[in-house]
């Protein structure tokens, strides 16, 4: 059984850059979770997608968009980017909309 | 507004001893609980669960106690090891959003020999 990945690992971008990261999900898994963690928080909700679709999403800006593939993998999508963006980016995935999601590594991402 | 805290932001064990991380929920309604262990460099790790409608609930080394009328969740390790050392995160399940976890701050555990 394969776990959650995510790539990159690390990334750095600066102001007003787009930034697309990318997550794999465990096999078997249907529904992918993002989350934003800040250094020394706890991670936050972003959206989850579902079957392709979005399925609820968190207090984030517009700007922060996402996709899942009919195989279940998923990307999120950040434009204009902000200094404040600058996390720890979390991919989820769980099998069907259940809550016992299981993490990835994550991507740090740097926006200078 | 939500919120999901933790009394302590770090704890330091002997190990070998017993810890216990504490973490308080604001949402009387939240059904579901879940303890997260986040190393560094790595995602969140489940470790254990529960449903609103057990007090306890045991694992391996691991036993976590809801009281719902306080609105309290602890995280019991037992024979505390060096391994043991994480950021350890309680998350909760809100009502109107089965599939949203929301996530405290954290407590740093950590272990002297």
């Amino acid at each position: 059984e394969t776990g959650v990945t995510q790539s990159p690992t690390h990334l750095i971008k600066t102001r007003g850059q787009q930034v697309t990261l990318r997550c794999s999900s465990q096999s078997g898994h249907n529904t992918v979770s993002w989350y934003q963690q800040a250094l020394g928080q706890g991670p936050q909700f972003i959206f989850q997608y579902y079957r392709e679709e979005e399925n609820g999403r968190g207090n984030f800006p517009p700007r922060f968009s996402g996709l899942q593939f009919p195989n279940y993998s998923s990307e999120l999508n950040v434009n204009a980017l902000e200094l404040d963006d600058s996390a720890l980016y979390l991919c989820a995935s769980s099998f069907g909309r259940t809550a016992e999601q299981f993490f990835g590594p994550g991507t740090r991402l740097t926006v200078l | 507004g939500e919120s999901v805290g933790l009394h302590l932001p770090t704890l330091s064990v002997q190990e070998g001893d017993n810890s216990i991380i504490n973490c308080a929920y604001s949402n009387s309604a939240s059904d579901y609980f879940i303890w997260y262990k986040q190393e560094s460099g790595k995602g969140p790790q489940f470790i254990i669960d529960i449903r609103s409608n057990m007090d306890k609930r045991q694992g391996q080394r691991v036993t976590v106690l809801l009281n719902k009328t306080v609105k309290h969740l602890s995280l019991q390790i037992a024979a505390t090891q060096p391994g043991d050392s994480a950021v350890y995160f309680c998350a909760e399940n809100p009502p109107y959003n089965t599939d949203k976890l929301i996530f405290g701050t954290g407590t740093r555990l950590q272990v002297f020999p």
